[in-house]
């Protein structure tokens, strides 16, 4: 398993500016990705952390506003960039650890940083 | 998109009953998770079901899984009041990123 740390835990942030999460692991990892979990809903991918890269993002997310970094194998952070009320979220750091016996792995996640955006 | 469908969204016991809760997918899969979200907090990992695996077991939860049906269920004994909490399925498809559930609201009466 691995054990994960998130800064800040939560935070209330006025519309146009930007907030920076970071994701710290205790060991090194390959696959970090980051989350993100609207009210009441389930959980979306954003991107995909590569170390000494830039991120993979999925559709209908863009670096512009959710810019990357992960600067080594236990250290990522993501920036929400110019703050709308529709960014007010659950903001989650994932890492993926390889099962020994075959491909599988399984997925490990952050307490979370709860984002308010008036 | 999501791949995973749950149900029920909402379930309501009593203490000591046992909870189920179901996840149905669409594509073929290397493994499946079940996690547990308390009140708006991050997600504790509770089981890994390989697709070669048809039940596992750790502690009060079971967990089958039919690939025949694309199906699993989470079954959790002798419910407690710290039970309370959101429960997600979540896919990993072959060669791809894990895909998670509407998820499973369940509140444990004492």
């Amino acid at each position: 398993s691995a054990v994960i740390s998130q800064k800040p835990s939560r935070d209330i942030c006025q519309r146009g500016t930007s907030l920076t999460i970071q994701c710290q692991v205790d060991s090194q990892v390959t696959m970090m990705f980051w989350y993100r979990q609207q009210p009441g809903q389930s959980l979306t991918l954003i991107a995909t952390a590569n170390q000494g890269s830039e991120a993979t993002y999925e559709s209908g997310f863009v670096i512009d506003k959710f810019p990357i970094s992960r600067p080594n194998l236990t250290f990522s952070t993501l920036t929400v960039s110019n703050m709308s009320p529709e960014d007010s979220s659950i903001y989650l750091c994932s890492v993926a650890v390889l099962g020994l016996a075959d491909p599988s792995y399984e997925q490990y996640f952050g307490p979370g940083t709860r984002l308010t955006v008036t | 998109s999501q791949q995973g469908e749950e149900d029920p969204q909402a379930l309501s016991i009593q203490e000591g009953e046992n909870a189920t809760m179901n996840c149905s997918y669409k594509t073929s899969i290397n493994n499946l998770q079940w996690y547990r979200q308390n009140s708006g907090r991050g997600l504790v990992h509770l089981i890994l079901i390989r697709s070669n695996e048809r039940e596992k077991h750790s502690g009060r939860l079971r967990v089958t899984l039919d690939t025949s049906k694309k199906s699993s269920s989470l079954l959790i004994t002798a419910s407690r009041a710290a039970d309370t909490a959101s429960y997600f399925c979540a896919t990993h498809p072959y060669g791809n990123k894990l895909v998670f559930g509407a998820g499973t609201i369940l509140r444990v009466k004492s």
